[in-house]
């Protein structure tokens, strides 16, 4: 089946420490997004990446990091500086068209 | 940068009813998409409408680019309707996208 991984579902960090959410596709999509979405609040973007080798920052990249070595994974680093990194993450990914961005099931990141 | 303001910002049905839900941005944008988001989080895909209608079962959708708004209709609403409708918009280039603050949406029995 064709479609977007997330993995971890559920992942805690302790104070100061840098945690990477995985995000996989095989839908041969250019493009990758990260979102996060705070309780009761929108999407904000957080990277994306057009192609490979390449990403620009979103709304609220500090705090953040990525990479996209390869087409098909665009991980996220929550790094320490990040101060209130509790929130539901989401990536998705689009044709290069970005006519319609399809989403994984998320991961919930909570702060011990 | 482009604002999305969506409306109402929670809305309750009995199953049965219509509703339409608003979208209204403050520029020209290159892509508009509308998506549910289900009680466990997932966010699936609606519709791909910069401008035009479309329709897909018992939902529609209307983007009036010019006055820069979009309409999603649900007809005949049912539980399953329940959960959160979000508007997104593209930018000139259209990686970057700006999503509204969305539609809450409870479906009763």
């Amino acid at each position: 089946d064709g479609g977007i991984t997330q993995s971890p579902k559920y992942l805690f960090r302790k104070e100061g420490q840098n945690v990477t959410l995985s995000c996989e596709q095989n839908l041969n999509h250019d493009a990758m997004y990260w979102y996060r979405q705070d309780p009761g609040q929108g999407l904000r973007l957080i990277y994306y990446s057009q192609i490979v080798n390449d990403f620009q920052k979103g709304d609220i990249a500090e705090g953040y990091s990525v990479s996209r070595e390869k087409k098909e994974s665009f991980p996220l680093t929550v790094t320490s500086a990040q101060k209130n990194p509790t929130a539901f993450y989401l990536c998705a990914s689009s044709n290069r068209d970005v006519e319609t961005q399809y989403f994984g099931p998320g991961t919930r990141l909570l702060v011990l | 940068g482009i604002q999305v303001e969506q409306s109402p910002p929670d809305l309750i049905l009995q199953e049965g009813a219509n509703s339409t839900l608003r979208c209204n941005f403050s520029d020209s944008v290159n892509n508009l998409q509308w998506f549910h988001q289900n009680p466990w989080g997932q966010l699936i895909n609606l519709f791909y409408i910069p401008s035009g209608t479309k329709q897909n079962g018992r939902l529609s959708a209307t983007t009036v680019a010019t006055e820069r708004y979009s309409l999603l209709y649900i007809s005949s609403s049912q539980t399953t309707d329940s959960g959160v409708y979000f508007c997104a918009v593209g930018d000139t280039g259209g990686f970057k996208t700006i999503f509204g603050a969305g539609t809450r949406l409870f479906v009763k029995a």
